[in-house]
């Protein structure tokens, strides 16, 4: 059964710091890796998607990156802004016969940005 | 080229009453999944659906809960009975095929509220 943890489970950073979020798994059989973000009472924005094949993506001050190897990923941003406050969930993609595509998520990392 | 649409956004219920949660996804796509959020909770994998058949409910409580996605209309998650504990964020996904690497697409969900 696949398990997904993210550390930190909460991080405050003052503005203009790169930071890095960790999302790690145990079941590399995986089709892709995807990072969201979620803020208060809201949906879920996609951010990155990295395919099961690829080590990394990056999406303006966004860089996800996928080691399967290491059941790890990271997603790192850069010069960080109040406006990138939200909780942030890795969520992968399970490649299982039974898995039948299904999204398994992390429990998030809240992050604050303070000016 | 509307997105994944949920009804109602929010949704009070009694104890003991029925709540119906609509999911209509996006054009073109006829497999969707369910997550459920609990408060302080990642998201969680309930059903997955394809048009007329319920694939996987793996992750669907074994009681009060069930889910249709007809050949005409909306996905339906139904609670019968609702307890406090259902009180959640329910949201839909839609893809248009099964895994894969097609990412799936999130509705802005609806929250449940028991009283």
């Amino acid at each position: 059964k696949q398990e997904v943890t993210q550390i930190p489970a909460a991080l405050s950073v003052p503005e203009g710091e790169n930071l890095v979020l960790n999302c790690s798994f145990t079941d590399s059989a995986i089709y892709n890796l995807q990072w969201f973000r979620q803020d208060p009472g809201k949906g879920l924005t996609s951010l990155l998607l990295i395919q099961s094949s690829q080590r990394e993506q990056t999406s303006g001050r966004l860089n996800a990156s996928l080691d399967k190897s290491s059941g790890r990923s990271t997603l790192y941003i850069a010069a960080s802004q109040p406006g990138d406050s939200a909780t942030y969930l890795c969520a992968l993609q399970d490649a299982g016969g039974t898995s039948y595509g299904k999204l398994t998520f992390g429990q998030g990392t809240i992050l604050t940005v303070h000016p | 080229n509307a997105g994944v649409m949920q009804n109602p956004r929010h949704l009070v219920r009694r104890r003991g009453q029925e709540a119906r949660l609509r999911c209509s996804p996006m054009k073109g796509h006829s497999h969707v999944y369910w997550y459920r959020q609990l408060p302080e909770e990642g998201l969680k994998f309930m059903v997955y659906l394809q048009k007329e058949n319920i694939i996987d409910e793996s992750g669907m409580p074994k009681e009060r809960f069930s889910a249709e996605f007809p050949k005409e209309g909306p996905s339906i998650l139904r609670i019968q009975q609702v307890v406090r504990g259902d009180s959640a964020a329910y949201f839909c996904a839609s893809s248009p095929v099964q895994g894969g690497n097609q990412p799936q697409h999130f509705g802005d969900g609806t929250r449940l509220s028991i009283l």
